[in-house]
This record gives structure tokens, sequence and C-alpha cells, in this order.
């Protein structure tokens, strides 16, 4: 199994630009979610979803959007990039009703 | 909606010595509290967790406690090694949500 994997690792956007950050996992996880990283304040829930066609916002969802077609993917869609949405992204699954959550290995994404 | 305060933000230790490091919660209906830890530039992984129907719970020389009524919980890492030197969070969910703390950064000196 590969896990939580996400694309891509890196990405540097101009102020405005939209791009969509991608995030996989074969462990066949109902729950699905985004977290962003800032220096100094741990992990935020930006989106969640319970299983495909289902989706609800965490804690900071203003700027992003998501959708939940299949049950494998979990799309992050920046319609037009901040530079207050530089962060550190984090992918992660786990199981409807489980709690181990399974983190993918980051997106660290820079807005100029 | 629920809020998870940490501390301390640095903690410096010797090696062999304990570490700990405590959290609050607001949420008096939260039911899991899972401990993280993150090595630079490394995705966050579970080192033990604890639900709200147990009051401790022991992994080697990791335990965490949770005291319910004072909406607080704790990691302590006995007989610390180097390689325990990382950034540790803990985190509190009610249903869907879960709320992390800010971090602790722990350095084991040799």
């Amino acid at each position: 199994n590969a896990g939580v994997t996400q694309t891509p690792k890196f990405q540097v956007l101009k102020t405005g630009q939209s791009m969509t950050l991608q995030c996989a996992q074969d462990m066949n996880h109902e729950y699905m979610s985004w977290y962003r990283q800032d220096p100094g304040m741990g992990l935020r829930l930006i989106h969640y979803s319970v299983g495909a066609g289902i989706t609800d916002q965490g804690e900071v969802p203003n700027g992003y959007n998501v959708s939940r077609s299949t049950t494998e993917d979990f799309p992050l869609r920046l319609l037009s990039a901040a530079p207050s949405q530089t962060s550190v992204y984090f992918c992660a699954s786990c199981f409807f009703g489980g709690n181990e959550q399974f983190f993918g290995p980051g997106t660290r994404l820079t807005v100029l | 909606g629920e809020n998870v305060e940490q501390h301390p933000s640095t903690l410096s230790v010797q090696e062999g010595d304990s570490a700990v490091i405590k959290c609050t919660y607001s949420d008096s209906a939260s039911n899991y509290f899972p401990w993280y830890k993150q090595e630079l530039g490394k995705r966050p992984q579970l080192i033990i967790d604890i639900r709200s129907n147990v009051g401790e719970k022991k992994d080697q020389r990791i335990a965490v406690t949770l005291n319910k009524t004072a909406k607080h919980f704790s990691l302590h890492i006995t007989e610390t090694q180097p390689e325990d030197s990382a950034v540790y969070f803990c985190a509190a969910k009610f249903n869907n949500d879960m709320r992390f703390g800010a971090g602790t950064r722990l350095t084991v000196k040799p």
C-alpha cells in the first residue's frame, strides 16, 4: 500500500493564481481531511469528508474548496491564491468512526 | 468550537531525564486525544492516543494521562533519548473535528 500520497511536494504561486493540491489514499478510508500547518500554530483543519459526495468545513475553510467524487481522492482547490495561504498542507485519512489518522507527506506552498 | 492549548512551547532535557507536555481542551464532549510526533520536514505520526473512557495509557517509555473533570491531558516520556527530539502535538477530537495544540519542540541533549 502507498498509504496517503500528495502532489506536488512543492509549489510556488503568484497572488491570484489558482491550483489544485492532490491527495489520494489506497486504504479504503472513508474519512479524509486537509490541514494547514503554520509556524507556532500547529495543524488547523480546513475541510473534511466522511465519504464520497460528502464534504464539510473545518476551522479555516475560507479561500479553499474541496470535492470528493471517489473514496480514494480528495483534492483541495485554491481559487485565487493569497500570500496568507503560504503554508505546508497535509492531507490525512482514517476509517470513519476510527481515530488514528494517517498523514500524507505534505505540500509546501508559497504564494508570492 | 474546540480550543486546545499546549505547554510548554519548547522543552530541553538531558538524555535519560523525563519530559512532560501538557494540554488543555475546552469542549467537554471531546472524546479522543491523540499525540503526534513530527520530525523536521516529515509528516506527523501518531505515537499514542487515549479515549475519554480511559484515565491512563502506557506504551513502553511513553504514557498519556487524561483528567476529564479538569479537561487536561498530558504526555510523559521517560528515559529520554536523542531520537526523541522532535515537535510533539496534542489534539482533541469531537465527532469529525480534530483540533491541535500549537506544538512543543522537545530537545534531548546527549
